[in-house]
């Protein structure tokens, strides 16, 4: 399976502003998934995309796809207080018929009332 | 709506000691996973489990880990004999035949 590394590693926001964190990976994907994990506890998921969707939306998500570029975008509208927490990104490979998922470091962000 | 739990939260144990952490994935739920988060690190696969067998392993995985599904509901994971570097969050997962996989709250394990 192949990781996916998020940029920036952390982001501070106030409320109310978008949030756009990105994901780029290295070899082709069947589908890309975003998670949030809040401090300490269990990762919650948020969206999946697959190979051949270019955009993607659930409620204030929009992720975007570009297999091209092997990058992927989350965006937050309006953020609020409760989406202080931390983004990840797994590509998930045609090969991988486990769905094993594979994180990076993640993006940290926070969102100031 | 259906949630994956895991029991104990917290667990502390000697090292050397032998621990089992349990998992019980959403009931229809056909492949079950187990993760760990060191402290400040990613979070990294151990194992999956389809058909009452190990689908996939990480070089993590090694003889001191084993899985099992015991009955229709649980899934545990054993550490044989513990060592401190074992301290971690571990987090089970579960999914049924789409690619979404839902966590579980995990639990926190500390080897002293």
């Amino acid at each position: 399976s192949q990781q996916g590394e998020e940029d920036p590693q952390a982001l501070s926001i106030q409320e109310g502003e978008n949030a756009t964190m990105n994901c780029s990976y290295k070899t082709s994907i069947n589908n890309l998934q975003w998670y949030r994990q809040n401090s300490g506890r269990g990762l919650v998921h948020l969206i999946l995309i697959r190979s051949n969707e270019r955009e993607k939306h659930s409620g204030r998500l929009r992720v975007t796809l570009d297999t091209s570029k092997k990058s992927s975008s989350l965006l937050i509208t309006a953020s609020r207080a409760a989406d202080t927490a931390s983004y990840f990104c797994a590509p998930v490979g045609f090969n991988n018929a486990g769905n094993m998922l594979t994180f990076g470091g993640g993006t940290r962000l926070m969102v100031k009332p | 709506e259906p949630e994956v739990t895991q029991t104990p939260s917290h667990q502390v144990t000697q090292m050397g000691q032998e621990v089992i952490l349990r998992c019980v994935p959403i009931s229809n739920h056909l492949y079950f996973y187990w993760y760990r988060q060191i402290l400040g690190q990613k979070v990294e696969f151990l194992v999956s489990f389809y058909n009452n067998e190990i689908s996939e392993k990480s070089e993590i995985f090694d003889d001191q880990f084993s899985v099992e599904r015991p009955d229709g509901s649980n899934f545990t994971l054993k550490i044989r004999s513990t060592k401190l570097e074992d301290s971690a969050m571990y987090f089970c997962a579960s999914r049924l035949n789409q690619e979404t996989q839902y966590f579980g709250p995990g639990t926190r394990l500390l080897v002293l």
